[in-house]
């Protein structure tokens, strides 16, 4: 199985605040997770990819001082919103990077749900 | 550039019914296209993947074809029941620096009615 898990599955904060995601490959090792954020009706957006004992590489426009990625073991990456404001209030989804035959394979998570109020 | 588009951007169908969804890709260098549903508040489960030499893939009621040279995929599913209204994403995989991006599109959402 490859299976992923997110944490927590819904959260609301105050403006200003920080939240915290965590992503876990349950069954198998994870070198490389990806986080990504989608909007209501849009398709998911990659925010950055995270290898695990090195810095996290994110995508164009994506500011890494406000969401910082830690991938500290293979199994666990976490995601932390700082000073939340109500604009980053989206479903935040991960996915972990599994051999699957001759090719890497992307396993999603079941996504947060994050809310800023 | 690379791009995923799919149509319809949404659809509605009776129960039972059949439908096939539509993504056309620009994307290089080509790896290989998957179709995922997503259930609503849900992450995205892989239905299908294909790579470059495979024109067909089924996956029990769900169909994919490719064809490579116009860059094109279809996601046909049969005898629709309620439990697959979703989103079915079309998602292209793109060589890049020794390893996959993916590249997706936005997305088609299914209403299946009974």
């Amino acid at each position: 199985g490859a299976v992923v898990s997110q944490h927590p599955s819904w959260v609301i904060c105050k403006s200003g605040t920080s939240v915290k995601i965590e992503c876990r490959s349950l069954d198998f090792q994870a070198t490389t997770m990806f986080w990504y954020r989608q909007f209501p009706k849009q398709s998911l957006m990659l925010m950055a990819t995270s290898n695990e004992g090195s810095k996290a590489t994110y995508e164009q426009g994506v500011e890494k001082d406000k969401f910082l990625i830690n991938h500290a073991s293979l199994t666990l990456s976490t995601l932390t919103v700082t000073s939340a404001h109500p604009e980053d209030s989206s479903f935040y989804i991960c996915s972990a990077s599994k051999m699957t035959g001759a090719a890497y394979e992307q396993y999603f998570g079941p996504g947060t749900r994050l809310t800023v109020t | 550039k690379n791009q995923v588009e799919q149509s319809p951007q949404s659809l509605i169908i009776l129960e039972g019914k059949n439908c096939t969804l539509q993504c056309n890709y620009t994307v290089s260098p080509f790896s290989n296209l998957r179709w995922y549903k997503q259930d609503t508040g849900r992450g995205p489960v892989s239905l299908t993947i294909m790579t470059f030499s495979e024109n067909t893939k089924s996956n029990g009621r769900y169909t994919a074809t490719l064809d490579a040279d116009t860059k094109q995929s279809s996601l046909h599913i049969t005898a629709s029941q309620l439990s697959d209204s979703a989103s079915y994403i079309c998602v292209v995989s793109a060589n890049s620096g020794g390893y996959n991006k993916l590249i997706f599109g936005a997305g088609t959402r299914l209403a299946v009615h009974p």
